[in-house]
């Protein structure tokens, strides 16, 4: 059973272009939960979707952020106009029920230039 | 405000001390509570605490947890090299869908 799988792992984007990072759950998960990590800080949650919902997107600046988890394919953070300030690890993680254990995906290295 | 917090935020031991990692939480609506360690990637599943008082364990290490007191703490016995890491603490909110993390404590284990 393949585990969370997360890519592109590194990405490179200039300032003002946009940031798709995509993340594929675990067999049999249903449930996803995007993270961001930034240096010297913990990690921080950003939004938890159930396949074609979002649940909570509590932890979601308001703007240039977005997430789906359609019914077929991966979830997607989608990051408009990056700015240096979003230069990250992202990491997805996935649980099999509503607050289960979560793991982890690999995480996409992101560095706005 | 809801928070975990973690200490030490650092530790430096001897291969072969055993070390307490502690973690407080004030959360609205506790459920649970996860331990995680962190190398140079993704973070990895230890243990999840629901219950009071019931340790779990898993070869050298363990975890209880307090809801009385709203702490627990994560022990490792015979440190080796291979436990040096940041170790993560998450508590879930039974309401809420979000789950928040301390800081981490940055364990690193001395030849």
């Amino acid at each position: 059973n393949a585990g969370v799988m997360q890519n592109p792992r590194h990405l490179v984007r200039r300032r003002g272009q946009e940031a798709r990072l995509r993340c594929s759950p675990m067999k049999g998960h249903s449930h996803v939960y995007w993270y961001r990590q930034l240096p010297e800080e913990g990690l921080k949650f950003m939004v938890y979707l159930q396949k074609e919902n979002i649940i909570d997107e509590s932890g979601m600046p308001k703007e240039r952020f977005s997430a789906e988890f359609p019914k077929e394919g991966p979830s997607i953070l989608r990051i408009q106009q990056v700015v240096r300030g979003d230069s990250a690890a992202y990491f997805c993680a996935s649980s099999p029920r509503y607050q289960d254990e979560q793991y982890f995906g690999p995480g996409t290295r992101l560095t706005v230039t | 405000e809801d928070k975990v917090v973690q200490s030490p935020l650092s530790l430096v031991v001897h291969e072969g001390d055993t070390v307490t990692l502690n973690c407080s939480y004030e959360v609205t609506n506790f459920r649970s509570l996860l331990w995680y360690k962190q190398e140079k990637k993704a973070p990895t599943f230890l243990f999840m605490l629901t219950s009071s008082g019931i340790e779990k364990k898993s070869g050298r290490l363990s975890s209880i947890l307090d809801k009385k007191e709203l702490f627990s703490i994560l022990n490792i016995t015979a440190t080796q090299t291979g436990d040096s890491a940041v170790y993560l603490c998450a508590s879930f909110m039974n309401r809420d869908d979000k789950i928040i993390f301390g800081k981490g404590t940055r364990l690193h284990i001395l030849p």
